[in-house]
């Protein structure tokens, strides 16, 4: 059980395009869900946090116009990378909490997927 | 704002050897969760912990809460090349509304053969 994917896991554009990566909550029901960004050799940085029916939550120094989050149902959230640069290349990764059977914050995350942005 | 500090950031040990990752924080958190990745991969999660004292043991990995719920070590005993990869602690925000982890900066781990 908990099993989140993400599609697709890599992807590489060119520069000025965007980019739409989906998270699907595969076996259960998930409110919210978190996309994060990671650079090499790096921690997760939560980028913002996907409300169900609702405007995410974004973390000091997303931009919104940037980073569009749609949490269209309970089992999936996309984010667009909107007028991708070079420097939005990285790895995004996000998770779901199951709440349904979770107390304690645990998340569950997705494999991740790889943007190059040429 | 709650700060996860998480040592060492960087571990390489032979096959057989024991180690131990510690996350400690000025701050109280609700629970705890240890997480592993590897490269290219999201991470996975390993454990949670919720009780102040509490240990629980998977295998040859043993993972301790702080009696006052701000720090946490994982212990590995005879590490195998199998357990290398990036280990994340991450705390769960006391009174968060929506769930939020803090992360710390994880401890990247190789064992060599």
């Amino acid at each position: 059980g908990a099993v989140v994917s993400q599609h697709p896991s890599r992807v590489i554009c060119k520069s000025g395009t965007s980019v739409k990566i989906e998270c699907r909550s595969l076996d259960f029901q998930a409110t919210t869900m978190f996309w994060y960004r990671q650079f090499p050799k790096q921690s997760l940085m939560l980028m913002a946090t996907s409300n169900e029916g609702s405007k995410a939550t974004y973390e000091q120094g997303v931009e919104k116009d940037k980073f569009l989050i749609n949490h269209a149902s309970l089992t999936l959230s996309t984010l667009t990378v909107t007028s991708a640069h070079p420097e939005d290349s990285s790895f995004y990764i996000c998770s779901a909490r199951d709440e349904a059977t979770s107390s304690y914050n645990e998340q569950f995350f997705g494999p991740g997927t790889r943007l190059t942005v040429l | 704002t709650q700060l996860l500090e998480q040592s060492p950031q960087f571990l390489s040990i032979q096959e057989g050897e024991n180690l131990t990752v510690y996350c400690n924080s000025s701050s109280v958190f609700s629970s705890l969760q240890w997480y592993r990745q590897e490269p290219g991969e999201g991470p996975v999660l390993l454990v949670t912990v919720v009780t102040g004292g509490e240990v629980k043991k998977l295998k040859r990995l043993t993972f301790q809460f702080g009696d006052a719920r701000k720090d946490s070590s994982l212990h590995i005993t005879a590490a195998q090349p199998g357990d290398t990869g990036l280990y994340l602690c991450a705390g769960g925000e006391y009174g968060g509304s929506q769930g939020n982890l803090i992360f710390g900066k994880g401890t990247k781990l190789s064992v060599k053969p």
